[in-house]
């Protein structure tokens, strides 16, 4: 993914509605992505991963798409809640355990 | 099972100076990875220990090095601050037994400043 800096994207959302932030990764060699939640003032939490010969994942109120095809990943988030406000980035494993990060998504939940 | 914890939470140096920052990954995790986060760039990686052996690097100056000792701790040192240096430096830790596709569990990042 490309940074995007400062101006993150930012996702609003209704408390109680799904919530879907895409990713776009940028090597095809990559084999696995993650997606980690970051709160202001504190590191990136996992949320949840998947592997390259997968194209779903389910935990709990998440799912991650991906499509190879077209090099996207996608987080669902069921029943968005205010305690999901949060940036949320993705990022792909393609070398030993460097991780390559996308820019980021903020995530606003209103109640 | 404790976290990773990173020492010291915040630092202000000045331009030149240089910089030690700590990292004790989650007990039984072997590799330690280290990240830069700024507004500018997002999040990129610096390099990755594993058993006292840099395992991978990133694209970052030789100012930036680190090392690791026998009980996994880590460290990062940044020599001859530059203004740019200011981000929040973030540790993870995975258990390294595969050496890749492993989940890295991160720390609450050492917030630098350079002045």
């Amino acid at each position: 993914g490309e940074s995007v800096g400062l101006h993150l994207p930012t996702l609003s959302v209704q408390e109680g509605d799904n919530s879907i932030i895409n990713c776009a990764y940028s090597n095809s060699a990559s084999d696995y992505f993650i997606w980690y939640k970051q709160e202001s003032g504190k590191g990136p939490q996992f949320i949840i991963d998947i592997r390259s010969n997968m194209d779903k994942r389910q935990g709990q109120r998440v799912t991650v798409l991906l499509n190879k095809t077209v090099k996207h990943l996608s987080l669902q988030i069921a029943a968005t809640q205010p305690g999901d406000s949060a940036v949320y980035f993705c990022a792909e494993n393609n070398a030993g355990n460097m991780l390559t990060f996308g820019g980021g998504t903020r995530l606003m939940v209103k109640p | 099972k404790a976290g990773v914890t990173q020492t010291p939470r915040y630092l202000i140096k000045t331009r030149g100076q240089q910089v030690t920052l700590s990292c004790s990954p989650i007990s039984g995790h072997r590799s330690v990875s280290w990240y830069q986060q700024t507004p500018g760039q997002g999040l990129q990686f610096l390099f990755e220990y594993f058993s006292e052996t840099q395992r991978n690097k990133g694209n970052f100056p030789g100012r930036f090095s680190g090392r690791q000792f026998s009980n996994s701790r880590s460290e990062m040192n940044v020599s001859t601050l530059e203004l740019g240096d200011s981000a929040l430096y973030l540790c993870a830790s995975s258990t390294g037994t595969s050496g890749f596709q492993e989940t890295q569990y991160f720390g609450p990042g050492t917030r630098l400043l350079v002045l």
